[in-house]
């Protein structure tokens, strides 16, 4: 099965600079690869999604490239602020034969934007 | 928010007794989802649904059971609970299709069930 890694697990920010985030997938049959953000005792937020037929994504202050030769995508974060700080998480897709998308999920990174 | 509850959202229970964990949409998406959330393993699928009396397994399916008898409602059961069974459960919901590509891609959770077993 799909198996997803991500980086750093944890990551500090000087209020104003940048952020990246790291992920890396096994199976090359993916082709959806969703960014989630969850505040403290909140649920996951999807924050930004990209297919596998796109190399880059922007939204805003965020943007999220795939490099599917290399089997990782990143999220970039421009110009934190604090409300930033939460944990992210990064997925995969697999596709079911029921029309819809399994996720496996990475394990996490811990966002804290230092004012 | 999507138009997601989980319910209850908080519960301690003993070793070996059966729980059921509810979510409810009212978004009338045809996909649904239950997910465990633990330290160090991120979100883990358990089972999906993909329409009414229709599920599979997830790669954490071993001890529990779904069901799904409305289109708005998917129940998660833990036949006997177990002390690896205390995590944070969120169930999700997407739709049958995206951008007329006929495949559903986002997913969209529901606030989350504490559940503790002791």
């Amino acid at each position: 099965g799909e198996n997803v890694e991500q980086h750093p697990s944890t990551l500090s920010v000087q209020e104003g600079d940048s952020a990246v985030i790291k992920c890396t997938y096994s199976d090359s049959a993916s082709n959806y690869f969703p960014w989630y953000k969850q505040e403290l005792g909140k649920r996951p937020q999807l924050i930004i999604d990209i297919r596998s037929n796109v190399g880059e994504k922007k939204d805003q202050r965020i943007a999220v490239t795939l490099n599917k030769t290399a089997k990782h995508f990143s999220l970039h974060i421009t110009e934190t602020q604090p409300e930033d700080s939460a944990v992210y998480f990064c997925a995969a897709s697999s596709r079911s034969n029921f029309g819809n998308e399994k996720l496996t999920f990475g394990t996490g990174t811990r966002l804290t934007i230092i004012p | 928010d999507a138009g997601i509850t989980q319910s209850p959202r908080h519960k301690v229970t003993e070793t070996g007794t059966p729980v059921t964990l509810r979510c409810h949409q009212t978004e009338n998406h045809r996909y649904m989802y239950w997910y465990r959330q633990d330290p160090g393993h991120g979100l883990r699928l358990i089972h999906y649904s993909y329409g009414v009396k229709d599920t599979d397994k997830g790669e954490v399916s071993d001890g529990y059971s779904v069901s799904r008898s409305k289109t708005e409602d998917f129940l998660l059961t833990l036949e006997s609970a177990t002390s690896s069974q205390t995590s944070v459960y969120f169930c999700a919901i997407s739709e049958s299709s995206s951008r007329g590509t006929g495949r559903s891609y986002e997913q969209y959770f529901g606030p989350g069930t504490r559940l503790t077993v002791t």
